[in-house]
Protein backbone atom coordinates (compact mmCIF):
# COMPACT_ATOMS: atom_id res chain seq x y z
CA UNK A 1 0.00 0.00 0.00
CA UNK A 2 0.78 3.66 0.01
CA UNK A 3 3.27 5.37 2.20
CA UNK A 4 3.49 8.52 3.86
CA UNK A 5 3.85 10.90 1.38
CA UNK A 6 5.07 14.66 2.19
CA UNK A 7 5.16 17.88 -0.01
CA UNK A 8 6.82 19.32 -1.66
CA UNK A 9 10.06 17.40 -1.12
CA UNK A 10 12.29 20.79 -1.66
CA UNK A 11 11.02 24.09 -0.53
CA UNK A 12 13.45 27.14 -0.78
CA UNK A 13 12.05 30.01 0.77
CA UNK A 14 13.49 33.58 1.80
CA UNK A 15 13.51 34.79 5.47
CA UNK A 16 10.88 36.18 6.91
CA UNK A 17 8.54 34.58 4.30
CA UNK A 18 6.31 31.94 5.93
CA UNK A 19 6.31 28.25 4.82
CA UNK A 20 3.93 25.36 5.01
CA UNK A 21 4.30 21.54 4.92
CA UNK A 22 2.42 18.92 3.84
CA UNK A 23 2.19 15.17 5.32
CA UNK A 24 -0.82 12.33 4.25
CA UNK A 25 0.28 9.44 6.69
CA UNK A 26 -0.37 6.05 5.84
CA UNK A 27 -4.33 5.46 5.28
CA UNK A 28 -5.61 3.72 8.59
CA UNK A 29 -2.83 5.10 10.69
CA UNK A 30 -4.08 7.46 13.80
CA UNK A 31 -1.12 9.04 14.79
CA UNK A 32 1.37 11.25 13.71
CA UNK A 33 4.34 12.75 14.57
CA UNK A 34 6.58 15.37 13.22
CA UNK A 35 10.63 15.72 13.42
CA UNK A 36 12.86 18.44 11.78
CA UNK A 37 16.97 16.70 10.92
CA UNK A 38 19.31 19.29 10.45
CA UNK A 39 22.37 18.43 8.31
CA UNK A 40 25.13 15.27 10.00
CA UNK A 41 22.15 15.82 12.81
CA UNK A 42 19.61 13.41 14.76
CA UNK A 43 15.98 13.35 14.59
CA UNK A 44 14.61 15.95 16.88
CA UNK A 45 10.31 15.67 17.81
CA UNK A 46 8.70 18.71 16.96
CA UNK A 47 5.17 17.48 17.67
CA UNK A 48 2.39 14.40 17.88
CA UNK A 49 -1.16 14.10 17.27
CA UNK A 50 -3.31 10.82 18.13
CA UNK A 51 -7.10 10.76 16.86
CA UNK A 52 -8.73 13.69 17.98
CA UNK A 53 -7.22 14.06 20.99
CA UNK A 54 -4.75 17.47 21.82
CA UNK A 55 -1.76 17.46 20.28
CA UNK A 56 1.15 16.91 22.03
CA UNK A 57 3.45 20.26 20.66
CA UNK A 58 5.89 19.81 23.81
CA UNK A 59 8.72 19.95 20.76
CA UNK A 60 7.76 22.70 18.93
CA UNK A 61 10.99 25.09 19.04
CA UNK A 62 9.14 28.56 19.03
CA UNK A 63 5.64 30.06 18.72
CA UNK A 64 6.44 30.35 14.81
CA UNK A 65 5.99 26.88 14.43
CA UNK A 66 2.27 25.44 14.34
CA UNK A 67 0.73 22.61 12.99
CA UNK A 68 -3.00 21.12 12.24
CA UNK A 69 -4.79 17.76 11.83
CA UNK A 70 -7.43 18.13 9.61
CA UNK A 71 -9.87 14.78 9.84
CA UNK A 72 -7.60 13.03 11.32
CA UNK A 73 -5.58 12.70 7.94
CA UNK A 74 -3.52 15.25 6.55
CA UNK A 75 -1.23 17.65 8.69
CA UNK A 76 0.47 20.57 8.13
CA UNK A 77 3.08 22.28 9.49
CA UNK A 78 3.10 25.94 9.22
CA UNK A 79 6.20 27.94 9.70
CA UNK A 80 5.72 31.61 9.93
CA UNK A 81 8.70 34.15 9.66
CA UNK A 82 11.16 31.63 8.76
CA UNK A 83 14.98 32.26 9.90
CA UNK A 84 17.93 30.70 8.38
CA UNK A 85 17.80 28.36 11.26
CA UNK A 86 14.45 26.55 10.00
CA UNK A 87 16.89 25.25 7.20
CA UNK A 88 16.22 21.42 7.78
CA UNK A 89 14.37 18.63 6.80
CA UNK A 90 11.44 18.24 8.24
CA UNK A 91 10.26 14.71 8.58
CA UNK A 92 6.73 13.09 9.25
CA UNK A 93 5.83 9.49 10.54
CA UNK A 94 2.78 8.12 10.72
CA UNK A 95 1.73 5.13 13.34
CA UNK A 96 -1.15 2.92 13.42
CA UNK A 97 -1.86 3.96 16.79
CA UNK A 98 -0.78 4.00 20.57
CA UNK A 99 0.01 0.97 21.65
CA UNK A 100 3.48 0.60 22.50
CA UNK A 101 4.17 -2.34 20.28
CA UNK A 102 3.11 0.03 17.27
CA UNK A 103 5.95 1.35 14.83
CA UNK A 104 5.84 4.30 13.31
CA UNK A 105 7.11 4.76 9.25
CA UNK A 106 8.37 8.08 8.30
CA UNK A 107 7.76 9.94 4.53
CA UNK A 108 10.84 11.23 2.15
CA UNK A 109 10.99 14.15 4.05
CA UNK A 110 10.85 18.20 3.05
CA UNK A 111 14.16 19.93 2.82
CA UNK A 112 13.47 23.60 3.71
CA UNK A 113 16.05 25.91 2.48
CA UNK A 114 15.89 29.57 3.66
CA UNK A 115 17.57 32.05 2.28
CA UNK B 1 14.15 13.34 29.86
CA UNK B 2 14.61 10.42 28.28
CA UNK B 3 18.29 9.41 27.04
CA UNK B 4 19.48 7.26 23.72
CA UNK B 5 23.03 6.90 23.58
CA UNK B 6 24.58 5.60 20.35
CA UNK B 7 28.48 5.92 19.27
CA UNK B 8 28.79 7.91 16.01
CA UNK B 9 31.35 6.08 14.91
CA UNK B 10 31.94 5.86 11.96
CA UNK B 11 32.07 1.87 12.73
CA UNK B 12 34.24 0.36 9.68
CA UNK B 13 33.82 -3.37 9.21
CA UNK B 14 35.01 -5.49 6.29
CA UNK B 15 32.11 -6.83 3.55
CA UNK B 16 31.23 -10.47 5.10
CA UNK B 17 31.63 -9.39 8.43
CA UNK B 18 29.36 -8.87 11.32
CA UNK B 19 28.67 -5.54 12.26
CA UNK B 20 27.60 -4.98 15.89
CA UNK B 21 25.65 -1.90 16.85
CA UNK B 22 24.93 -0.54 20.22
CA UNK B 23 22.82 1.86 21.93
CA UNK B 24 22.02 2.44 25.77
CA UNK B 25 18.45 3.73 26.89
CA UNK B 26 17.99 5.89 30.36
CA UNK B 27 14.39 5.41 31.13
CA UNK B 28 13.87 1.33 32.78
CA UNK B 29 10.29 1.50 31.99
CA UNK B 30 10.75 1.69 28.31
CA UNK B 31 8.98 -1.16 26.40
CA UNK B 32 9.32 -0.61 22.97
CA UNK B 33 12.83 -0.54 21.01
CA UNK B 34 13.30 0.16 17.13
CA UNK B 35 15.83 0.24 14.69
CA UNK B 36 16.34 2.44 11.72
CA UNK B 37 18.63 2.72 8.71
CA UNK B 38 19.02 5.75 6.93
CA UNK B 39 20.61 6.29 3.91
CA UNK B 40 22.48 9.30 3.26
CA UNK B 41 19.74 11.82 1.83
CA UNK B 42 17.18 9.44 2.66
CA UNK B 43 14.23 9.19 5.35
CA UNK B 44 14.78 6.74 8.43
CA UNK B 45 13.60 3.20 6.82
CA UNK B 46 12.20 0.83 9.77
CA UNK B 47 14.30 -2.28 10.38
CA UNK B 48 13.38 -4.25 13.28
CA UNK B 49 11.41 -3.52 16.54
CA UNK B 50 11.90 -5.83 19.95
CA UNK B 51 9.66 -5.67 23.44
CA UNK B 52 11.37 -8.88 25.19
CA UNK B 53 14.11 -9.75 26.92
CA UNK B 54 16.78 -11.64 24.13
CA UNK B 55 17.24 -12.22 20.63
CA UNK B 56 14.88 -11.74 17.71
CA UNK B 57 16.44 -12.44 14.16
CA UNK B 58 14.99 -11.35 10.39
CA UNK B 59 17.50 -12.66 7.59
CA UNK B 60 21.12 -10.80 8.64
CA UNK B 61 19.48 -8.36 11.10
CA UNK B 62 19.56 -9.35 14.74
CA UNK B 63 18.17 -7.24 17.99
CA UNK B 64 18.75 -8.23 21.39
CA UNK B 65 17.85 -6.62 23.84
CA UNK B 66 18.49 -6.44 27.47
CA UNK B 67 16.39 -4.32 29.46
CA UNK B 68 18.37 -5.26 32.68
CA UNK B 69 21.09 -2.99 31.98
CA UNK B 70 19.28 -1.08 29.46
CA UNK B 71 21.35 -1.57 26.31
CA UNK B 72 19.72 -2.46 22.38
CA UNK B 73 22.09 -4.01 19.86
CA UNK B 74 21.63 -4.74 16.55
CA UNK B 75 23.87 -7.06 14.35
CA UNK B 76 24.60 -7.41 11.05
CA UNK B 77 25.49 -10.68 9.56
CA UNK B 78 27.19 -10.99 6.40
CA UNK B 79 27.62 -7.29 6.16
CA UNK B 80 27.08 -6.42 2.57
CA UNK B 81 28.48 -2.44 0.76
CA UNK B 82 24.61 -1.66 0.66
CA UNK B 83 24.35 -1.99 4.77
CA UNK B 84 26.40 1.51 4.74
CA UNK B 85 23.97 3.55 6.48
CA UNK B 86 23.56 5.29 9.73
CA UNK B 87 21.19 2.71 12.33
CA UNK B 88 19.20 5.22 14.39
CA UNK B 89 17.89 3.11 17.96
CA UNK B 90 14.58 4.78 18.84
CA UNK B 91 12.88 4.11 22.18
CA UNK B 92 8.79 4.28 22.86
CA UNK B 93 7.40 5.66 25.69
CA UNK B 94 3.65 6.76 26.13
CA UNK B 95 3.49 7.56 22.33
CA UNK B 96 6.70 9.08 22.21
CA UNK B 97 9.58 7.77 20.24
CA UNK B 98 12.82 9.04 21.66
CA UNK B 99 16.17 8.73 19.47
CA UNK B 100 19.64 7.99 19.43
CA UNK B 101 22.05 10.44 16.93
CA UNK B 102 22.78 7.15 14.77
CA UNK B 103 25.57 5.10 14.41
CA UNK B 104 27.35 5.56 11.15
CA UNK B 105 28.40 1.97 9.37
CA UNK B 106 31.09 1.44 6.73
CA UNK B 107 31.32 -1.76 5.38
CA UNK B 108 34.24 -2.05 2.83
CA UNK B 109 34.29 -3.98 -0.25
Amino acid sequence: GAGVSQSPSNKVTEKGKDVELRCDPISGHTALYWYRQSLGQGLEFLIYFQGNSAPDKSGLPSDRFSAERTGGSVSTLTIQRTQQEDSAVYLCASSPGLAETYEQYFGPGTRLTVT
Amino acid sequence: QKEVEQNSGPLSVPEGAIASLNCTYSDRVSQSFFWYRQYSGKSPELIMSIYSNGDKEDGRFTAQLNKASQYVSLLIRDSQPSDSATYLCAVKDFNKFYFGSGTKLNVKP
